[in-house]
């Protein structure tokens, strides 16, 4: 993931409608894709990750997107509920004994 | 479910305190880390431990030190708080290196 400085992008969608968090990496040896939820005040939760060797993985009204051409991952949230409303960061990790790379994360705001 | 528990949720000191930040997983996991968040700056690593008794420095161990004498548990030392450790602190524990669950986090605030 990329650093993006001291103000995080933020989606603002409307509840019902569908969400789409991307992430951009820079490590072409990355084989392993997290993407965490962060509500305010609490730690990261971890939502859905991914492999390499995968493009695509569904969870519940959660499904990440994989594109290794351009390394690039997504988020897809169905049906947006106000208690979706959080930092969502991706986080990417180059194998065994690599450890994780941390995104900065963007804010989805959620309105009613 | 896994889960990472941390001492404190809110926390205030003094400049020049002790402070002990502790952390307990109940998952049996191999690997602990400690990590700080602050606004712009994301999750910066501190210090990790794959193992009893081991650990490895991270990006920015200066000013702090950890202990894990038993495997569920791994604490975060700051043996002489400043200012500028105002921060979010938080653990993790994984199997390997890759999926890493992480406790609610402990709010310092140095004056």
């Amino acid at each position: 993931g990329e650093s993006v400085g001291l103000h995080l992008p933020t989606l603002s969608v409307q509840e019902g409608d569908n969400s789409i968090i991307n992430c951009a990496y820079s490590n072409s040896a990355s084989d392993y894709f997290i993407w965490y939820k962060q509500e305010s005040g609490k730690g990261p939760q971890f939502i859905i990750d991914i492999r390499s060797n995968m493009d695509k993985r569904q969870g519940q009204r959660v499904t990440v997107l994989l594109n290794k051409t351009v390394k690039h991952l997504s988020l897809q949230i169905a049906a947006t509920q106000p208690g979706d409303s959080a930092v969502y960061f991706c986080a990417e990790s180059g194998g065994a004994g690599n450890m994780l790379t941390f995104g900065g994360g963007t804010r989805l705001m959620v309105k009613p | 479910d896994v889960k990472v528990t941390q001492s404190s949720r809110y926390l205030v000191k003094r400049t020049g305190e002790k402070v002990f930040l502790e952390c307990v997983q109940d998952m049996d996991h191999e690997n602990m880390f400690w990590y700080r968040q602050d606004p712009g700056l994301g999750l910066r690593l501190i210090y990790f431990s794959y193992d009893v008794k081991m650990k490895e420095k991270g990006d920015i161990p200066e000013g702090y030190s950890v202990s894990r004498e038993k495997k569920e548990r791994f604490s975060l030392i700051l043996e002489s708080a400043s200012t500028n450790q105002t921060s979010m602190y938080l653990c993790a524990s994984s199997w390997t290196t890759d999926t890493q669950y992480f406790g609610p986090g402990t709010r310092l605030t140095v004056l």
